[in-house]
């Protein structure tokens, strides 16, 4: 079946970076793009970043851009987003997710990793 | 950036009513609007996309409507488990892809 499976807990000071994972399984890897989407606790859905993994072209949101970097590795079907220089409030539940249809650009996110919850704190 | 507003921001409602959530752009989205149910502990879950299209293995009790600016959510029959929150999301321009802060609806 269709899967999305994200690497585990992390637990960063503040300045460290993060690096989480995303593999995928059960489709056609480079056909639908994978998009972050990150949630604060108790807070509300905010979207990262997107990348094609057919060519590794990335769109930012413009709050992280000059923080973020989403990669990919297609051999291994995985998807990597590193988040640099964290500050408690980058403490939240990194989730990763997929078009619902065959198209790359298609941001109907039908679906989602677990999430990686994310605990910035000194 | 497209601003998103739900209302209301909570719902409190009886099994067996009719539940009806807005989402208000704020310039046009055309029809590209989904909606997701989150329950606690959960990742989301896609349940209209396009404004209308129900996602796969959606109850027909869930329903969208609307184009431009104003869209519902409407949710038939409710049953307990349809006790979460609900998002909006536009994708019509990004980045970035932007999010509605959420109606939570809670069964009586």
């Amino acid at each position: 079946q269709v899967q999305l499976v994200q690497s585990g807990t992390e637990v960063k000071k503040p300045g460290a970076s993060v690096s989480v994972s995303c593999q995928a399984s059960g489709y056609a890897f480079k056909t639908y793009g994978l998009s972050w989407i990150r949630q604060a606790p108790g807070q509300g859905l905010e979207w990262m970043g997107w990348i094609n993994p057919g060519n590794g072209n990335t769109k930012y949101s413009q709050k992280f851009q000059d923080r973020v970097s989403i990669t990919v590795d297609a051999s291994a079907s995985t998807v990597y987003m590193e988040l640099n220089n964290l500050g408690s409030e980058d403490t939240a539940v990194y989730y990763c997710a997929r078009g619902q249809s065959g198209r790359v650009g298609d941001l109907s996110f039908g679906v989602w990793g677990k999430g990686t919850t994310v605990t910035v704190s000194s | 950036e497209i601003v998103l507003t739900q209302s209301p921001a909570t719902l409190s409602l009886s099994p067996g009513e009719r539940a009806t959530l807005s989402c208000r752009a704020s310039q046009s989205v055309g029809s590209f609007l989904a909606w997701y149910q989150q329950k606690p502990g959960q990742a989301p879950r896609l349940l209209i996309y396009d404004a209308s299209n129900r996602a796969t293995g959606i109850p027909a009790r869930f329903s969208g409507s609307g184009s431009g600016t104003d869209f519902t959510l409407t949710i038939n029959s409710l049953e307990p488990e349809d006790c979460a929150v609900y998002y909006c999301q536009q994708r019509i321009t990004w980045p970035p892809i932007t999010f509605g802060q959420g109606t939570r609806l809670e069964i009586k």
